[in-house]
């Protein structure tokens, strides 16, 4: 069975550095074809795809945000952490992690975390 | 950055077939992946590939694609199909993209 759940902080200050954690069981991020990515979504508004590392290391990122984020993973703890710096209140959503695959024309997100809500403010 | 554009909201009477499109210029050359959300919930991703259905959703959802659209068909739609549906895709540099998403309405 494969499950992915979100932690980190609800509530972080203008300016601050985010750092969330996915930590997921069922599969391997050792696998060939098994990625992992973070979407968010803020209130009331569409999904918005962050980041992505793959079972080889390879790291894709939003080229709106890429210069904020990091994603990395330890695969003996099967976790992924992202970090985004120099956080918002535009930054104000709900974060999800991702079980991700993709081949030469295909790509999706077989199972999701229930997210966690990351409100900015002072 | 590649973008994928969807109509904000659509309706459609119980039991009645429903299209919901996505279009972009990255879906002419990757199959866009469909997802259902309701409200609270997580995503559920429901169409993904040429048409293919993960374990569990009904076979009224169906996908497909020609030019810089993707669809997505749900034929004999069930007042649980009302929710948020959004498309996404890869494109050539590495990066995904979702669109703004529809709003279905069962009526």
């Amino acid at each position: 069975q494969v499950t992915l759940r979100e932690s980190g902080p609800a509530l972080v200050k203008p300016t601050q550095t985010l750092t969330l954690t996915c930590t997921f069981s069922g599969f391997s991020l050792s696998t060939s074809g098994m990625c992992v990515s973070w979407i968010r979504q803020p209130p009331g508004k569409a999904l918005e795809w962050l980041a992505l590392i793959d079972w080889d290391d390879d790291k894709y990122y939003s080229t709106s945000l890429k210069t904020r984020l990091t994603i990395s993973k330890d695969t003996s703890k099967n976790q992924v952490v992202l970090t985004m710096t120099n956080m918002d209140p535009v930054d104000t959503a709900t974060y999800y992690c991702a079980r991700a695959h993709y081949g030469d024309y295909v790509g999706q997100f077989d199972y999701w975390g229930q997210g966690t809500l990351v409100t900015v403010s002072s | 950055s590649s973008e994928l554009t969807q109509d904000p909201a659509v309706s459609v009477a119980l039991g009645q077939t429903v299209r919901i499109t996505c279009q972009g210029d990255s879906l002419r050359s990757y199959y866009a992946s469909w997802y259902q959300q309701k409200p609270g919930q997580a995503p559920v991703l429901v169409i993904y590939g040429k048409n293919n259905r993960p374990s569990g959703i009904p076979d009224r959802f169906s996908g497909s694609s020609s030019g810089n659209t993707a669809s997505l068909t749900i034929t004999g739609a069930q007042a649980e199909d009302e929710a948020d549906y959004y498309c996404n895709s890869r494109d050539s540099s590495g990066n995904w993209v979702f669109g703004g998403g529809t709003k279905l309405t069962v009526l």
